[in-house]
């Protein structure tokens, strides 16, 4: 059980925006801005999207969006493309000493 | 620019260790703290331990703690991750990850290593 709860999966068709939420709690994604988000596709690293709730890194596409409300973050991905389909994974800091990184389970998005 | 290259595949007996290096390039070594994260077959990912390569300090997982050990050598500019009294459940790829955010523990990753594949098998 992971300790950043987000959907199994979600789909779009091209062109279309899709939204991937992630839930934690006071003590992880609300308690910090200090959320960030991965692409990983089969058989390849995770990738770095999203850092401190919203920022792309460079190289990022402005496609790629992201924001915090509470507990729950979300990414957003608009004007879907046939290679943004992969698992997708949040993470957050947290107040635990033994355990200062955490991620959500993952979200496979579908391209349809 | 930068890169982590990390040792090849591994199969283990249950009970045995396994020590998994990675060794950085294209940046000061001591300037970042590289993390290793784990995705067992067909799951999600895990964080485990962080190093500092700059005085070899280390933080682990409460899961793995007696279990894992982290340790750099900063001639080679290659951090290992040695994790033992192997058990099924650890067969995984586990990746080397340096931290964005120089010396600290943030959980933001922007450079892995291609990921060591791990088999614990009788």
């Amino acid at each position: 059980q992971s300790a950043l709860t987000q959907p199994a999966s979600v789909s779009g068709s091209p062109g279309q925006s899709i939204t991937i939420s992630c839930t934690g709690t006071s003590s992880d994604v609300g308690g910090y801005n200090y959320v960030s988000w991965y692409q990983q596709h089969p058989g390849k690293a995770p990738k770095l999207m999203i850092y401190d709730v919203s920022n792309r890194p460079s190289g990022v596409s402005n496609r790629f969006s992201a924001s915090k409300s509470g507990n729950t973050a979300s990414l957003t991905i608009s004007g879907l493309q046939a290679e943004d389909e992969a698992d997708y994974y949040c993470s957050s800091y947290t107040n635990n000493i033994t355990l200062p990184v955490v991620f959500g389970g993952g979200t496979k998005l579908t391209v349809l | 620019q930068v890169q982590l290259v990390q040792s090849g595949a591994e199969v283990k007996k249950p009970g045995a260790s396994v020590k998994v290096s990675c060794k950085a390039s294209g940046y000061t070594f001591t300037s970042y703290f590289m993390h290793w994260v784990r995705q067992a077959p067909g799951q999600g990912l895990e964080w485990m331990a962080l190093i500092n390569p700059s005085d070899g300090s280390t933080s682990y997982a409460q899961k793995f703690q007696g279990r894992v050990t982290m340790t750099r050598d900063t001639s080679t500019t290659t951090v290992y991750m040695e994790l033992s009294s192997l058990r099924s459940e650890d067969t995984a790829v586990y990746y080397c990850a340096r931290c964005l955010r120089g010396n600290t523990n943030l959980p933001y990753f922007d450079y892995w290593g291609q990921g060591t594949l791990v088999t614990v098998s009788s």
